[in-house]
C-alpha cells in the first residue's frame, strides 16, 4: 500500500476488556515497530519485530500487551484486561531494512480510551 | 540509559521569521536522528534522517545538523509558514527510536 494503515483508528474499551490493534507496513518493509504516545508526550518504545521474528520487547509495560507478526507482515497488538492507564495512541511503524540505516514511517495511529 | 530533551517546548513566531529548534542526548551511541513532524490527531510524518556519520541533511526549507559528539542536533526552518505550524519530534535510533517531548511551532500570520 501507499503508507503504513491502522484499524480501528478509535478504541473505546471498558476497563477488563481485551482488545486487538492491527497494523498493516507498507509491503515490503522488513521491520514493524509498536509505539505507545501518552497525551504530551513522545511515542515510546513498546516491541520490534524483522520480519516474523519478535526481536525486542522490553518496551511493553506487562503482560497484559502481546504482540504477534505470524506471516512477516501484518501484526496485531493485543492488551488484555485493559485498564484506565492503558489509554493512549498506539502507533505502528515500519522500515523497509534495519532500523541502522532507514528511516521508519509511521501509520495514523489507534487512540484507545479506557473508560 | 537514553534521553532526549527538546527546548523550547513550545514556540510562537510571526510568518516568515527563521527559527531553530533544538535536541540534545545523552549518549551518542546512535545509529542517526531522525526528525518528524505531527500534526494535531495525526501520525509522525518522517521530515529529515541524519545517518551518524553524517553532519546535515537539507529538505526544502528545511536543514538538520548533527554533532554527534556532543549529543546535540538543531532543526533550522527558514522564511516559516503558518502551515509549519505542529509539534516538531526529534529521535535516535539505536533500533529503536527513543524521543523526545517536542516542540509546539505556531507559526502566525
Amino acid at each position: 500500500g501507499a503508507g503504513v494503515s491502522q484499524s480501528p483508528r478509535y478504541k473505546v474499551a471498558k476497563r477488563g476488556q481485551d482488545v486487538a490493534l492491527r497494523c498493516d507496513p507498507i509491503s515490503g518493509h522488513v521491520s514493524l515497530f509498536w509505539y505507545q504516545q501518552a497525551l504530551g508526550q513522545g511515542p515510546e518504545f513498546l516491541t520490534y519485530f524483522q520480519n516474523e521474528a519478535q526481536l525486542d520487547k522490553s518496551g511493553l509495560p506487562s503482560d497484559r500487551f502481546f504482540a504477534e507478526r505470524p506471516e512477516g507482515s501484518v501484526s496485531t497488538l493485543k492488551i488484555q484486561r485493559t485498564q484506565q492507564e492503558d489509554s493512549a495512541v498506539y502507533l505502528c511503524a515500519s522500515s523497509f531494512g534495519s532500523p541502522a540505516s532507514y528511516e521508519q514511517y509511521f501509520g495514523p495511529g489507534t487512540r484507545l480510551t479506557v473508560t | 540509559k537514553q534521553e532526549v530533551t527538546q527546548i523550547p517546548a513550545a514556540l510562537s513566531v510571526p510568518e516568515g521569521e527563521n527559527l531553530v529548534l533544538n535536541c540534545s542526548f545523552t549518549d551518542s551511541a546512535i545509529y542517526n536522528l531522525q526528525w518528524f513532524r505531527q500534526d494535531p490527531g495525526k501520525g509522525l510524518t518522517s521530515l529529515l534522517l541524519i545517518q551518524s556519520s553524517q553532519r546535515e541533511q537539507t529538505s526544502g526549507r528545511l536543514n538538520a545538523s548533527l554533532d554527534k559528539s556532543s549529543g546535540r542536533s538543531t532543526l533550522y526552518i527558514a522564511a516559516s509558514q503558518p502551515g509549519d505550524s505542529a509539534t516538531y519530534l526529534c529521535a535516535v535510533s539505536t533500533e529503536k527510536l527513543v524521543f523526545g517531548k517536542g516542540t509546539k511551532l505556531t507559526v502566525n500570520p
